[in-house]
């Protein structure tokens, strides 16, 4: 299984744009990436999901090299409701998908 | 819209207990999956399932079974619950191929 490694924490202002790069280095041939956002006392939320090159959609973008051993999560202008904890998970797509969270990272919006 | 709903928010249970968690998902999803959250642990896959009466030990299984009897619903059982236990479970439906992963909100399990 593809193992990730994410920042731990990132802080930013309202209005900005954030990146959040998760690594996945040994990243199999069908293993998708997909990102999800967690808030206190709910379970993870989906957010996008990518095979290569960039996928946009209306909340986010996400941008993946060739290589795919990395990629990075794009949010244009967070708001405060922004806080939360973005997970990146790397699986493939049979229909069991067992897939392994890295640790998240914690993203703190600020005024 | 996937609804997953998990049939309890807040759950104490005493030590050597037999504890269920339920979950229902209403989206006819072959795969279902549970975890629990720990504090600087992240995530971590105890069971899943990807048929009815069908199950496959995840990362974390040890003190833990499953029932899976109906497509829709997925139970995770705690047959003597214990206080490393204590934790927050969570539940997660997936259709076939890329789809992702839906959540329940989860329950807060405390075992004393």
């Amino acid at each position: 299984l593809a193992k990730t490694t994410q920042p731990i924490s990132m802080d930013s202002y309202e209005g900005q744009e954030v990146n959040i790069t998760c690594s996945h280095n040994n990243i199999a041939t069908n293993d998708y990436i997909t990102w999800y956002q967690q808030f206190p006392s709910q379970g993870p939320r989906f957010i996008i999901q990518g095979y290569k090159t960039k996928v946009t959609n209306e909340v986010a973008s996400l941008f993946i090299p060739a290589d795919r051993k990395s990629s990075t999560l794009s949010l244009p202008r967070v708001s405060l409701s922004d806080t939360a904890v973005y997970y990146c998970l790397v699986g493939d797509n049979t229909n069991a998908g067992k897939s392994t969270f890295g640790d998240g990272t914690t993203l703190t919006v600020k005024p | 819209d996937v609804k997953v709903t998990q049939s309890s928010r807040y759950l104490v249970k005493r030590t050597g207990e037999k504890v269920f968690l339920e979950c229902v998902q209403d989206m006819d999803h072959e795969n279902m999956f549970w975890y629990r959250q720990d504090p600087g642990l992240g995530l971590r896959l105890i069971y899943f399932s990807y048929d009815v009466k069908m199950k496959e030990k995840g990362d974390i299984p040890e003190g833990y079974s499953v029932s899976r009897e109906k497509k829709e619903r997925f139970s995770l059982i705690l047959e003597s619950a214990s206080t490393n236990q204590t934790s927050m479970y969570l539940c997660a439906s997936k259709g076939v191929g890329n789809s992702p992963l839906h959540f329940g909100n989860g329950t807060r399990l405390t075992v004393t």
